[in-house]
């Protein structure tokens, strides 16, 4: 099946810097990355998405890129701010077969943004 | 984003007795929802994959027995954990799709086993 690491597991970054985070994934089926952010006690919420017909998507101060060929994919976050601070995590799925639509996590990663 | 709600927030129950969640899609209709579980400090980890009208369908190391899951309409998937014991503490969630991959996630449930 799919396996999907992340890194870092931890970031630290002043206000205003950039912060990036990377995702490899092992089955290269997959065909949607989908990124979520998630603060303590609720429920992750989708921030950008990417598929893989495209290498980048921006929205805002957020973008993903994806490279099909060494199947990695990163989120960018520029000028950070305080309410930043969160765990975020990767995800990936394939839209075909028994595994259709099934999300495979990464582990996550705790971004803190220090004013 | 579309929305999706869960139900309880939170329940507190006595080891042995049975809890059921509710997890709804609200402005949308989906034909599958997912159910996860997530410990503390980490990431989720799916237990079974509810499609409206048919049998779920589990992860390897999960007991259909335990998690019964129930899909009856577009709008609503069940999950009901049988004879709880204090180790099915934990957090968790609900995702629906629309359309082709996109998951939205429900706030999720704590379950705390006495």
């Amino acid at each position: 099946g799919e396996n999907v690491e992340q890194h870092p597991s931890t970031l630290s970054v002043q206000e205003g810097d950039s912060a990036v985070i990377k995702c490899t994934y092992s089955d290269s089926a997959s065909n949607y990355f989908p990124w979520y952010k998630q603060e303590l006690g609720k429920r992750p919420q989708l921030i950008i998405d990417i598929r893989s017909n495209v290498g980048e998507k921006k929205d805002q101060r957020i973008a993903v890129t994806l490279n099909k060929t060494a199947k990695h994919f990163s989120l960018h976050i520029t000028e950070t701010q305080p309410e930043d601070s969160a765990v975020y995590f990767c995800a990936a799925s394939k839209g075909s077969g028994t595994s259709y639509g099934k999300l495979t996590f990464g582990q996550g990663t705790i971004l803190t943004v220090h004013p | 984003g579309a929305v999706v709600s869960q139900h309880p927030s939170r329940v507190i129950c006595k080891s042995g007795t049975s809890v059921k969640i509710e997890c709804r899609s609200l402005d949308f209709q989906a034909t599958t929802m997912f159910w996860y579980r997530q410990f503390p400090k980490q990431s989720l980890m799916l237990m079974a994959t509810s499609n409206e009208g048919s049998k779920a369908t589990y992860e390897q190391g999960v007991e259909k027995d335990k998690f019964l899951i129930n899909h009856a309409s577009l709008t609503l998937s069940t999950l009901t954990v049988t004879s709880a014991h204090p180790e099915d503490s934990s957090f968790y969630i609900c995702s629906a799709k629309e359309g082709a991959d996109t998951q939205y996630f429900g706030p999720g449930t704590r379950l705390t086993v006495l």
